[in-house]
């Protein structure tokens, strides 16, 4: 089983600034299968991106995906006050298909 | 617009098996793989298993020896069972649809809003 983990755990920033999350993985994440996930309080979690760099449908171009192997980024290149929740990675490139313990971004 | 909806009892005794069915609308489940995914009060997030249409299915193989999942074309409907059921079971339960509909490991979107089920004892 693949365990990734991510870091930070917590994440204190201001609207505006720059995001960056990292999940790194035990092994490498074939043909980079990963996926990221926003969740706010009470939600289902929220698509972002998948195949590591491919943004999902609606989801706004200050999100970006980059990595490959067991290395990992999401960056949030300005923060809008929306964008305070959790975040979730997640592989699928081997079974069973793991999450990170997720990121959590707060206001600073 | 795919939607999913999750259903069936809050609450559930130790030892017991817990029952949930999610009802597809806005596409026919006849394609695509579709999961159950749950996280636990606070917790992170852990796939539970996928079944396809044509009835193959993979279990995480923590959950493996308890899970049982089914599907109903007839009524675009997907349920999961989990037996034997402890307070480490308590948690949100959320069906998804796999993002690539060729592939047996995939992304989930979308989601439904999931379903809190609470072991008691």
């Amino acid at each position: 089983e693949i365990v990734l983990t991510q870091s930070p755990g917590t994440l204190s920033l201001s609207p505006g600034e720059r995001a960056t999350l990292s999940c790194r993985a035990s092994q490498s994440v074939s043909s980079s299968y990963l996926a990221w996930y926003q969740q706010k309080p009470g939600q289902a979690p929220r698509l972002l991106i998948y195949d590591a760099s491919s943004r999902a449908t609606g989801i706004p171009d200050r999100f970006s995906g980059s990595g490959s192997g067991t290395d990992f980024t999401l960056t949030i290149s300005r923060l809008e006050p929306e964008d305070f929740a959790v975040y979730y990675c997640q592989q699928y490139g081997s079974s069973p298909q793991t999450f990170g313990q997720g990121t959590k971004l707060e206001i600073k | 617009q795919v939607q999913l909806q999750e259903s069936g009892p809050g609450l559930v005794k130790s030892s017991e098996t817990l029952s949930l069915t999610c009802t597809v609308s806005g596409a026919s489940i006849s394609s695509y793989y579709w999961n159950w995914i749950r996280q636990p009060p606070g917790k992170g997030l852990e796939w539970i298993g996928y079944i396809h249409f044509s009835g193959s299915t993979n279990y995480n193989p923590s959950l493996k020896s308890r899970v049982t999942l089914s599907i109903d074309t007839s009524k675009n409907q997907f349920s999961l069972k989990l037996s034997s059921v402890t307070a480490a079971d308590t948690a949100v339960y959320y069906c998804s649809r796999g993002g690539s509909w060729s592939s047996q490991l995939n992304w989930f979107d979308p989601w439904g809003q999931g379903t809190l089920v609470t072991v008691s004892s």
